[in-house]
């Protein structure tokens, strides 16, 4: 089984939007109900943002939406904002993989 | 409030053991599967075991299968993970995760391991 695919770096300036996309087989990402992203500080816990491709949990800011097309799914950040900075990973809950990783820069 | 409280790592030899330990608060234990996932130096995230509410259904990940042990105390609200036969490949920041609807909701500040001479 291979991890999601992830880009390893994105950015942004403050104010942009910003989509991190999280790229699957038909088999996970295409076929199952469960992914979800997370937004990791270095030196922090990780943080639950989105559920379900697009399921936001309460106290998350709505800048953050998740969307599913086909194998891919996709986090975007809207109105960026500095503490957004950080390493955003996806996972597919059929097979508990990560995605590598997608390092969030704003410029 | 959730709390996940991480405790228990250090440096340990390779081949050696190391038990990590969550405690956990704020929200009715038993109710939840539970899981550990690790982040090693400059790597990103891996999910390493599961357990089951009961404790009786355990998942692992292939390269910890057999040299670790995940297990729990409902009465104690911990959670904890027997490493064994360590490598400096499972060299990691380890994170204890509460399970929601098919995600992790929760997430402990993680307690660091390092496998080394």
């Amino acid at each position: 089984q291979s991890a999601l695919t992830q880009p390893p770096s994105a950015s942004g300036s403050p104010g942009q939007s910003v989509t991190i996309s999280c790229t699957g087989t038909s088999s996970d990402v295409g076929d199952y109900t469960y992914v979800s992203w997370y937004q990791h500080h270095p030196g922090k816990a990780p943080k639950l943002l989105i559920s379900e491709f697009t399921m936001r949990p309460s106290g998350v800011p709505d800048r953050f939406s998740g969307s599913k097309s086909g194998n891919t799914a996709s986090l975007t950040v809207s109105g960026l904002q500095a503490e957004d900075e950080a390493d955003y990973y996806c996972i597919s809950w059929k097979t508990k993989l990560f995605g590598g990783g997608t390092k969030l820069t704003v410029l | 409030e959730v709390q996940l409280l991480e405790s228990g790592g250090g440096l340990v030899q390779p081949g050696g053991s190391l038990r990590l330990s969550c405690a956990a608060s704020g929200f009715t234990f038993s109710n939840h599967w539970m899981d550990w996932v690790r982040q090693a130096p400059g790597k990103g995230l891996e999910w390493v075991a599961s357990i089951r509410q009961d404790g009786t259904t355990k998942y692992y990940v292939d390269s910890v299968e057999g040299r670790f042990t995940i297990s729990r105390d409902n009465a104690q609200n911990s959670l904890w993970l027997q490493m064994s036969s360590l490598r400096a490949e499972d060299t990691a920041m380890y994170y204890c995760a509460r399970e929601g609807r098919g995600n992790f909701d929760f997430w402990g500040q993680g307690t660091l391991v390092t496998v080394s001479s």
